[in-house]
């Protein structure tokens, strides 16, 4: 079945670096969602891409949706303390009639002050 | 803005047990999606609800169930609960009208089966 690989799996990084995490399948799809989650929460949507190529940006963060459409990254810029969490790609496709979205395993964020 | 609720925020049960799931979402909010997570893992789709139906199921076996409700809240129903049931339990919202994969999560429902 459909399945999204993410990495890195984890990143510890100093407070005003930049990080780039990125999600990669096999499969084909037609939209690509970054979402982070901190602890005792459900997942946060930052970034919505729905063309192969797009490239948008919200704040600090940058995500592209892939021309393949089997990849998105995800950037960061200058990071803080407060992007600590898990931030996981989800990808939607067309081959199911209903809102199935499949999510990424994660990658952990770590940012040292 | 999610304003998506869910309830209870804990729960412990012993194997075998049934348990309900509740999760209120906002007016408006017409779809209802369910997702486990596991420990260390994405959250994975149970099923989704559209106006009171269900709309598209995941790869989990029928003792998973739910009903969604005229008043935009839902519940997820597990029965004959078996150890790997132990996860966090989200619901995801999206509005009428709304892009439908921007969904509105709630916190969640963290479920251990003993």
């Amino acid at each position: 079945g459909q399945q999204l690989n993410q990495s890195p799996q984890s990143m510890f990084i100093q407070e005003g670096e930049d990080v780039s995490m990125n999600c990669t399948s096999s499969s084909i799809f037609n939209t690509w969602l970054w979402y982070k989650q901190e602890p005792g929460e459900g997942p946060v949507l930052l970034i919505a891409l729905y063309k192969a190529g797009e490239l948008t940006s919200n704040g600090r963060l940058t995500a592209q949706f892939g021309i393949t459409r089997k990849d998105s990254f995800l950037n960061i810029s200058a990071s803080i303390p407060s992007d600590v969490g898990i931030y996981f790609c989800a990808g939607q496709s067309w081959e199911t009639s209903y809102d199935k979205v499949i999510f990424g395993p994660g990658t952990s964020l770590s940012v040292i002050p | 803005e999610t304003g998506v609720t869910q309830s209870p925020t804990h729960l412990i049960k012993t194997r075998g047990q049934q348990v309900t799931l509740r999760c209120s979402s906002q007016s408006g909010h017409n779809t209802v999606s369910w997702y486990q997570q596991a420990l260390g893992q994405g959250p994975q789709f149970i099923f989704q609800y559209y106006r009171e139906e269900e709309n598209g199921r995941g790869n989990f076996p029928p003792r998973f169930s739910g009903l969604q409700f005229p008043n935009y809240s839902s519940e997820l129903n597990v029965n004959a609960l078996e150890l790997d049931d132990s996860a966090l339990y989200l619901c995801a919202s999206t509005p009428a009208g709304g892009k439908e994969s921007e969904q509105f999560f709630g916190p969640g429902t963290r479920l251990t089966v003993l």
